[in-house]
């Protein structure tokens, strides 16, 4: 059974660096194949893709935000980390992480999500 | 990027009846070498993350109840359920993941 559950701060002030943490079970990122990937979401919107880490490491962000985007892992943890600097007002959004695959990056298991406010 | 345009914005439909969702990308996720259209549908409702109900443009996911189904090739892809429930009341997405970034149509919201 696959589970992943995000975790980090609900609030953020404008220009400081937002860590998100997935942390995951059911399935293992050093799996040939398999990849984790981060969606977000600003409250009424549509769903926007921001980036995806891969099994051997290998990884692809948005470019309007790959300058401001960090992926990484940490096998031992089960935990993917993503780190967006700058913050603004405008992401201002729900962040779910979710199960994915390199072959083909549909996600058929999603994080339940969390709400992320930038604001003063 | 690929653009995802979905038709309509918001659809309501009588409980039993039909429902069809469109989505037309701005260039082919299909890919010759494997022939496969890399498009999924997803259903999300009030509070609750995207669920996964088709991928590969037709292939539905385990559990799904097959009055979902996906079909189209290319560019022009559509959802159908055949027989409209209470519980079908959702923002359908399509994505395509043929390209990074992936992207994400801007929702049909389908009411009763």
């Amino acid at each position: 059974q696959i589970t992943l559950k995000e975790s980090g701060p609900t609030l953020v002030k404008p220009t400081q660096t937002l860590t998100l943490t997935c942390t995951f079970s059911g399935f293992s990122l050093s799996t040939n194949g398999v990849a984790v990937g981060w969606i977000r979401q600003p409250p009424g919107k549509a769903l926007e893709w921001l980036a995806i880490l891969y099994w051997d490491d290998d990884n692809r962000y948005s470019p309007s935000l790959k300058s401001r985007l960090t992926i990484a892992k940490d096998t031992s943890k089960n935990q993917v980390v993503l780190k967006m600097s700058n913050m603004d007002p405008v992401d201002t959004a729900t962040y779910f992480c979710a199960h994915g695959y390199a072959s083909g990056s549909y996600y058929d298991h999603w994080g339940q999500g969390m709400l992320v406010t930038v604001s003063s | 990027d690929i653009v995802m345009t979905q038709s309509p914005e918001s659809l309501a439909v009588s409980l039993g009846e039909r429902a069809t969702i469109n989505c037309k990308s701005s260039q082919s996720v299909l890919y010759s070498s494997d022939n496969k259209n890399y498009l999924g549908w997803y259903q999300q409702k009030p509070g609750q993350p995207p669920k996964l109900l088709i991928f590969w443009a037709s292939t539905r996911q385990s559990g799904v109840p097959d009055r979902f189904s996906g079909s189209g090739s290319g560019t022009d892809f559509t959802l159908t359920i055949s027989s409209l429930q209470a519980e079908d009341v959702a923002v359908y997405y399509c994505q395509q993941y043929y390209s990074t970034p992936q992207t994400f149509g801007q929702g049909t919201k389908v009411e009763i």
